[in-house]
């Protein structure tokens, strides 16, 4: 068990729906992370938070929205969904050394598996 | 921006021999690298790192990697391969000393251990 919470772990849900994904992180961890994983596309970052800021965007559709809270979980908001946002998606959280040096890994969640039909 | 490749789709091993995942990185200055590996339907199980010092880094579960600065590249390594090893595996890289950044990870390496 990694300590990173997601719920749900199955969705599935119509097109043009909307839909919200849900992260704890661990315990102490400050930053919030989100992938995408689909089969031809591998493991897509998304968009990262730090103790409640947008840090670093990745490969997010304007459709995808983010925010972390002051408890510091975050949820994922994915709009006027397609067919092909069909995938796993995942949050990782990692803590910042005091240092700033960035040699920590991220650990995992289990994942949202989300089916648009 | 840093990358990652991971040039082998599947790697197929007998059980008991040894296994090698190749991964080569691209960033500018000293990477920080990691394994991963993720089990059917389940999340990335962190497996080992590299920041600094000895070449020659010890996970969990008797993997080992050796970073080669000169071919800018981190396999990913075991002297015997179990059954319960095959899984699918990432290799990640983090740009050191650019603040709070998220791994940039390859396509995966699906290995397949055959008893």
């Amino acid at each position: 068990d990694s300590g990173v919470t997601q719920t749900p772990k199955h969705l599935i849900t119509a097109t043009g729906q909307r839909v919200t994904l849900r992260c704890s992180p661990r315990s102490g961890d400050l930053s919030v992370y989100w992938y995408q994983q689909s089969l031809d596309q591998g493991l897509q970052f998304l968009i990262q938070y730090y103790n409640g800021e947008e840090r670093a965007k990745g490969n997010i559709l304007e459709r995808f929205s983010a925010q972390q809270f002051p408890d510091l979980h975050s949820e994922l908001n994915l709009s006027s969904l397609e067919l092909g946002d069909s995938a796993l998606y995942f949050c990782a959280s990692s803590v910042v050394q005091g240092t700033g040096l960035m040699n920590t890994e991220a650990f995992f969640g289990q994942g949202t598996r989300l089916t648009v039909v | 921006a840093q990358s990652v490749a991971q040039p082998e789709d599947q790697v197929n091993v007998a059980e008991g021999n040894p296994l090698t995942v190749k991964c080569t990185y691209s960033v500018s200055g000293n990477p920080y690298l990691f394994w991963y590996v993720q089990y059917p339907n389940r999340g990335l199980q962190f497996l080992l790192k590299y920041i600094t010092g000895d070449n020659l880094v010890k996970g969990s579960y008797g993997f080992e990697a050796e970073f080669n600065k000169s071919q800018t590249s981190f396999h990913l390594k075991k002297p015997s391969a179990l059954v319960s090893d095959s899984a699918l595996y990432f290799c990640a890289v983090r740009e050191p000393y650019s603040g709070n950044t998220p791994l940039v990870f390859g396509k995966g390496t699906r290995l397949s251990v055959i008893a």
